[in-house]
This record gives structure tokens, sequence and C-alpha cells, in this order.
């Protein structure tokens, strides 16, 4: 394990359910991050926290809603979702700054399903 | 914003071959470079990472060459064999960055056939 765990690893859903994905880092770094992986295409960056602040937002829909309520947990709460939104959804976890190597540590993702 | 181009999207290659792939970037202000590999069902890992003060770096098989002036960067697997046969990422980012984001490319499927 590197350290960075997500639940659940899969996730079956129909557009009308509410849902949480979790994540959480044992590394001690301060910045995390959600992303969506689609097969065929880059992965996207969906949303950055550091130090607990959301400091991105790459125009995500408001279907999805992060919350990160201390440095080492990172929820990604579902709503009303669309099919299309079926993809892996990885965290990461790192420690930017100079002093550090900006190395990115991802969990196992969530295989999420919508119906 | 950064912009990251990768190539080929596939690539075949018989084992003990060598494999190259290749990204370009656009934002000149880039000066970190990893490089991911993703194996099936699995997460994405760091194999090798380059910073824009060094033009090449190695480790085993893998190499990564940098060419800062025409904003390009290879990785390189020689010898190749099938626990190769990957996804892989390029990305680019700046130390700078505080946040600590990465542009990543699209990636590469990587089969090596025995």
């Amino acid at each position: 394990e590197t350290g960075v765990t997500q639940t659940p690893r899969h996730l079956v859903m129909g557009m009308t359910n509410k849902k949480s994905l979790k994540c959480e880092q044992h590394l001690g770094h301060n910045a995390m991050y959600w992303y969506k992986q689609s097969a065929k295409k880059p992965l996207e960056l969906m949303f950055v926290y550091s130090l607990e602040e959301r400091v991105e937002n790459n125009s995500v829909p408001s279907r999805f809603s992060p919350e990160c309520p201390n440095s080492s947990h990172l929820f990604l709460h579902l709503h009303t979702l669309q099919p299309e939104d079926s993809a892996l959804y990885l965290c990461a976890s790192s420690h930017p700054g100079l002093e550090h190597p900006p190395e990115q540590f991802f969990g196992p993702g969530t295989r999420l399903t919508v119906l | 914003g950064e912009n990251v181009e990768q190539h080929p999207s596939t690539l075949s290659v018989q084992e003990g071959d060598s494999a190259v792939i290749k990204c370009t970037y656009s934002d000149s202000a880039s000066n970190y470079f990893p490089w991911y590999k993703q194996e099936l069902g699995k997460r994405p890992q760091l194999i090798i990472d380059i910073r824009s003060n060094v033009g090449e770096k190695k480790d085993q098989r893998i190499a990564v060459t940098l060419n800062k002036t025409a904003k390009h960067f290879s990785l390189h697997i020689t010898e190749t064999q099938p626990e190769d046969s990957a996804v892989y990422f390029c990305a680019a980012s700046m130390t700078t960055d505080s946040w600590g984001k990465f542009q990543f490319g699209a990636g590469t499927q990587v089969v090596v056939t025995p």
C-alpha cells in the first residue's frame, strides 16, 4: 500500500442516488486531489485541496461536491449523477514545496458506474 | 495553462526490444516532469522523474530525456519485458506551484509480446 486508501473500491448507483467517496492519506501530506479517469482520456483534475482549503475547481459540475475536513481525509459527495459520470475516480496526495519532491501518490481508485 | 501531448497512444513491442514514448509541453515555466505507470486495475505509480536542470536521467532499464528548448521529453524502456505492459502517463508541473498541480498526458498503452 502506498499510504493512500479509497473506499469503496466499486460503486454502482442510480441517477437519483446520493453517495460519497472517501479518501484517506497516511503520509503526512498537505495537499489532496480528486481526478477522474475515463477511457482514452487524460487524467482530469477535478479538485485540489491545500491545507484543507479548496484551491482549485476545474469547472466541475455541482453534482460533485468535495469536502476536506482535515489534511488526512477527502470526500467526494455525489448526487443526481449522469451515466457519463461513470469512470474511475482517483484520489492523490502530495507535499508540494521547494524542499519536498512534488510526487503525487495515488489511491487505488473507486470504479463508479451510474445506471 | 499547461498543455501536455503524448504520443503514441498505443505501442506494441516484441520482448527485448526498446520502447520510446514522447511528450511535449507548452508552458516554458514547467520544470518537473514525472512519468507514471498504471498496470491494469491498479493505481498510477511514479517510475521516474526529471527536473529541468538535467537533460537525462536513468534508472536501470528506464531513462528519461528532456529537451527544454524544444519543450519535449521522452521515456525510454530498454530490453522490454512482459511486466512492462501497462499504460504510461507523462506529466508536467512547476515545483514553484504551491498546490503541486500536474497536467497529465493522455497516456500510452504499451503491450510487450513474448
